[in-house]
């Protein structure tokens, strides 16, 4: 299993441009989350999905859309950049339920808006 | 909303050392994770606790859940190099487990 990958690993941007980041996952995990990291913080959670097609908003959901059309993908879309979007950027997924929430993480996408 | 505090923020020890962290919250959790952050990684399940009181030892490591549910603690025996990184409590949203709630982190640094 290559567990939860994450696309580009890198990413410049320029303030107003869009883009999607990418995150799947091989273990057919139900639940899937992203999250942010900003220096000296813990991670935040931006929006998460307990299944295809259902989406819900975390604690930092401004300035994303999410979308969960297959059980093994959920990527998250920038729709209009801003220098305060410059993060590291991880997906998440786990089975989910109680004692079953260990949650497995992408390698993360570092985004700097510029 | 749930905050978790983490003390101490950092820490530089000697190999050899015991290392002790915790982690504190203003509401009550069910759960509690510690995960560990390599640099350039993402963040990795170290222990799961989920019954007040308990006491989880991974190796070298030992959690406990805090009997007020409240608060949660790791101790890491005889520290090594490789135990350099970001220590992580985390506990999830009520209701659903796909929520997380991260501390703050504590960075243990290793000095030979």
């Amino acid at each position: 299993n290559a567990g939860v990958t994450q696309t580009p690993k890198f990413q410049v941007l320029k303030t107003g441009q869009s883009m999607t980041l990418q995150c799947a996952q091989d273990m057919n995990h139900e639940y899937m989350s992203w999250y942010r990291q900003d220096p000296g913080m813990g991670l935040r959670l931006i929006h998460y999905s307990v299944g295809a097609g259902i989406t819900d908003q975390g604690e930092v959901p401004n300035g994303y859309n999410v979308s969960r059309s297959t059980t093994e993908d959920f990527p998250l879309r920038l729709l209009s950049a801003a220098p305060s979007q410059t993060s590291v950027y991880f997906c998440a997924s786990s089975y989910g339920g109680l004692g079953k929430d260990t949650q497995y993480f992408g390698p993360g996408t570092r985004l700097t808006v510029l | 909303g749930q905050q978790l505090n983490q003390s101490p923020q950092s820490m530089f020890i000697q190999e050899g050392e015991d290392v002790s962290m915790n982690c504190t919250s203003s509401s009550i959790f069910n759960t509690w994770l510690w995960y560990k952050q390599d640099p350039g990684e993402g963040p990795v399940l170290l222990i799961a606790l989920y019954k007040a009181g308990e006491l989880t030892s991974n190796g070298r490591l030992t959690a406990q859940f805090g009997i007020t549910r409240k608060d949660s603690f790791l101790n890491i025996s005889a520290s090594i190099p490789s135990d350099v990184g970001i220590y992580f409590c985390a506990g999830p949203h009520t209701g659903t487990a796909s929520k997380l709630t991260f501390g703050t982190g504590t960075r243990l640094q290793v000095t030979l």
